[in-house]
């Protein structure tokens, strides 16, 4: 089993900083098997990056992903009020077929 | 805009059976291959509990695999979890999910419904 760990824990930041978040792979994922997702309380999960660099519809092009091997990253360029959030890198591996998660990184206001 | 209602039991009693349904709005359960089901544990992280597909392809999380049974049913436009042997480590907030066409990766979620294992 691929485990995901992300760094850092907790990023705090003002609106308008960039925010770069960082998942690192036990082993390498296929590019097409990378996501991120935004997660606020009480709210659904949101999708935002899709093939470690493909945005969701919808999601505005301050989101972007990159990355490769086992080194993956999601920049959010301008931080908007309402980014301040958890972000979950999430990975699919085939065999056998299981989804995993990162444990989260939180941005906060700094 | 396809839209998912998870729905079922707040409380069960350990040792027995949690059962939720996921109600698919605004499209067919038919227009996406899969369907799949999540849970967050209070203050720990995603996971996921396994899917199923249009042509009742089903995975499982070998974590749960033993416990765990999802189906769906086409006429009624849900899928459906079903837990047994629950103890309190389930308690839980559960979402269902659709995978994204061509995505691995899900595109949209319900609101989630909390699920307490507990006497």
């Amino acid at each position: 089993e691929i485990v995901l760990t992300q760094s850092p824990g907790t990023l705090s930041l003002s609106p308008g900083e960039r925010a770069t978040l960082s998942c690192r792979a036990s082993q390498s994922v296929s590019i097409s098997y990378l996501a991120w997702y935004q997660y606020k309380p009480g709210q659904a999960p949101r999708l935002l990056i899709y093939g470690a660099s493909s945005r969701a519809p919808g999601i505005p092009d301050r989101f972007s992903g990159s990355g490769s091997g086992a080194d993956f990253t999601l920049t959010i360029s301008r931080l908007e009020p309402e980014d301040f959030a958890v972000y979950y890198c999430q990975q699919y591996g085939r065999s056998p077929p299981l989804f995993t998660f990162g444990p989260g990184t939180k941005v906060d206001i700094k | 805009q396809v839209q998912l209602q998870e729905s079922g039991p707040g409380l069960v009693k350990p040792s027995g059976t949690l059962s939720l349904t996921c109600a698919v709005s605004g499209g067919s359960i038919s227009s996406s291959e899969w369907w799949s089901w999540f849970r967050q544990p209070p203050g720990k992280g995603l996971e996921w509990i396994g899917e199923i597909s249009q042509s009742g392809r089903i995975n499982y999380n070998p974590s749960l695999k033993s416990r765990v049974t999802i189906s769906l049913d086409k006429s009624k436009n849900h899928f459906s979890l079903e837990l047994r042997s629950v103890t309190a480590a389930d308690t839980a907030l559960y979402y269902c999910a659709r995978e994204g066409t061509q995505m691995t990766a899900f595109d949209i979620w319900g609101q989630g419904t909390m699920v307490t294992v507990s006497s």
